[in-house]
């Protein structure tokens, strides 16, 4: 399936690097999201962005740093991140989000910070 | 209290067995209820909604009791192709007044032959 595609799939980097995980989507839909899974705890919500404008940023810290240039695009840019930052992180799209609706994931991106 | 919760498993059943799972939730305004499917190291994909008559598709069975706030998920017959990780999300508010997807952290299912 290529409905929500993602790049890279797996990432390792170090705490000084900087780096941007690429998430696009081929359905047309308006609303782009990006989660963080880490082991043992449910997806959380980091960013959400309806029609290129952000609607909720979740508390998320500043060393993540979202993009969304146009509604089939969404970038998440990292820098100095830390150990605990380890972990999937999944890009969504759904038909819009006034009314959060079924979401497709795209494959995600694996990150190790070392 | 979470805001929803799954027991994480894992249950382990043999091929043909049936096994349900349950879930609660806290917010009692919630109105829609999904369950995702996650395989190992994939991303999650819905499996089916909930809706408050219940809903069955094919083996898979979702009910949703508003009284008790809990959501549940019957698999008939399991199959090995079965096995995965499956979540339970809820609609909750985001502060800006849209709507986000809340999800529990899974239940996983072993299907052994």
């Amino acid at each position: 399936e290529t409905g929500v595609t993602q790049t890279p799939r797996h990432l390792v980097m170090g705490m000084t690097n900087k780096k941007s995980l690429k998430c696009e989507q081929h359905l047309g839909h308006n609303a782009m999201y990006w989660y963080k899974q880490s082991a043992k705890k449910p997806l959380e919500l980091m960013f959400v962005y309806s029609l290129e404008e952000r609607v909720e940023n979740n508390s998320v810290p500043s060393r993540f740093s979202p993009e969304c240039p146009n509604s089939s695009h969404l970038f998440l840019h990292l820098h100095t991140l830390q150990p605990e930052d380890s972990a999937l992180y999944l890009c969504a799209s759904s038909r819009d989000d006034l009314r959060a609706d079924t979401q497709y994931f795209g494959p995600g991106t694996r990150l190790t910070v070392l | 209290r979470k805001e929803v919760e799954q027991d994480p498993g894992p249950f382990n059943v043999p091929e043909g067995a049936t096994v349900a799972f349950n879930c609660t939730y806290s917010n009692s305004a919630s109105q829609s209820f999904f369950w995702y499917r996650q395989d190992c190291r994939k991303e999650p994909k819905l499996l089916m909604s909930v809706y408050s008559s219940g809903n069955e598709d094919g083996r898979f069975t979702a009910q949703l009791n508003r009284a008790s706030q809990y959501i549940s998920l019957l698999i008939r017959d399991s199959k090995l192709s079965d096995s995965a990780t499956y979540l339970c999300v809820v609609i909750g508010s985001l502060n800006t007044g849209f709507q986000k997807l809340v999800f529990g952290t899974g239940t996983r299912l072993l299907v052994s032959p």
